[in-house]
């Protein structure tokens, strides 16, 4: 079984409709990322959290919002969708307790907006 | 913030050749990931590197880290098909874990 799941994989939504992206792991990593993807563009941070009550706004969290509703979950909201959301969607885990400090990655959740 | 800027953007070579992919950062690289992507899917950590002259190998991949130049090079010695995807390199911004990516080098090799 996968550690890092995402669901859903794949998403169509309209405009203004509230969309909601979970993320769930198994690593029993603390540190939980939300990223977007758009072509050319790589990966853009949109918010992060090091622990259940530390939660950060990253690069692009405009349009966003996210909740850690146990250490093994993180979800992505978008209170109303609008086309420039539509993108490719990761979530990601690391551990703060040493070794590579890689970062661990979902299958993505691709989004798009009409 | 710190930007990463990767070249090529996008590279098609013929299968048992070798490639390079390069890494240039604006700030002092205090770590530097690299990873792959297959099309449409999730990123798979590759190696990371820390110190300045650093260079680790994984099969025929070489990563190597000029902290001096705040760039990183990828070497793919006779690729493969299996090595098509995209390559991205990361940066950690001082030991926190939040890493920014470059744009990413997208990878076809021909058989």
């Amino acid at each position: 079984d996968a550690d890092v799941t995402q669901t859903p994989r794949n998403r169509i939504t309209k405009t203004g409709k509230r969309i909601m992206l979970e993320c769930s792991q198994t690593k029993g990593h603390d540190r939980m990322y939300w990223y977007r993807q758009d072509p050319g563009l790589g990966l853009q941070l949109i918010y992060y959290s090091f622990d259940v009550k530390d939660i950060n706004k990253g690069e692009i969290s405009d349009g966003y919002s996210v909740s850690r509703q146990a250490q093994a979950k993180f979800s992505l909201s978008l209170e109303s969708a609008i086309p420039n959301q539509t993108a490719l969607y990761f979530c990601a885990t690391s551990t703060s307790s040493g070794g590579n400090n890689e970062q661990f990655f979902g299958p993505g959740t691709r989004l798009t907006v009409l | 913030s710190q930007e990463l800027e990767q070249s090529p953007q996008s590279l098609i070579v013929q299968e048992g050749k070798n490639l390079t992919i390069n890494c240039t950062s604006s700030k002092t690289l205090y770590g530097l990931y690299w990873y792959k992507q297959k099309y449409g899917e999730g990123l798979i950590f590759l190696m990371m590197l820390q110190k300045g002259g650093e260079e680790k190998s994984h099969e025929k991949i070489t990563a190597k880290l000029d902290e001096k130049k705040q760039q990183s090079s990828l070497h793919i010695t006779a690729s493969q098909p299996s090595h098509a995807g995209i390559y991205l390199c990361g940066a950690d911004s001082g030991g926190y874990q939040k890493v920014t990516f470059g744009t990413g080098t997208k990878l076809q090799v021909i058989p």
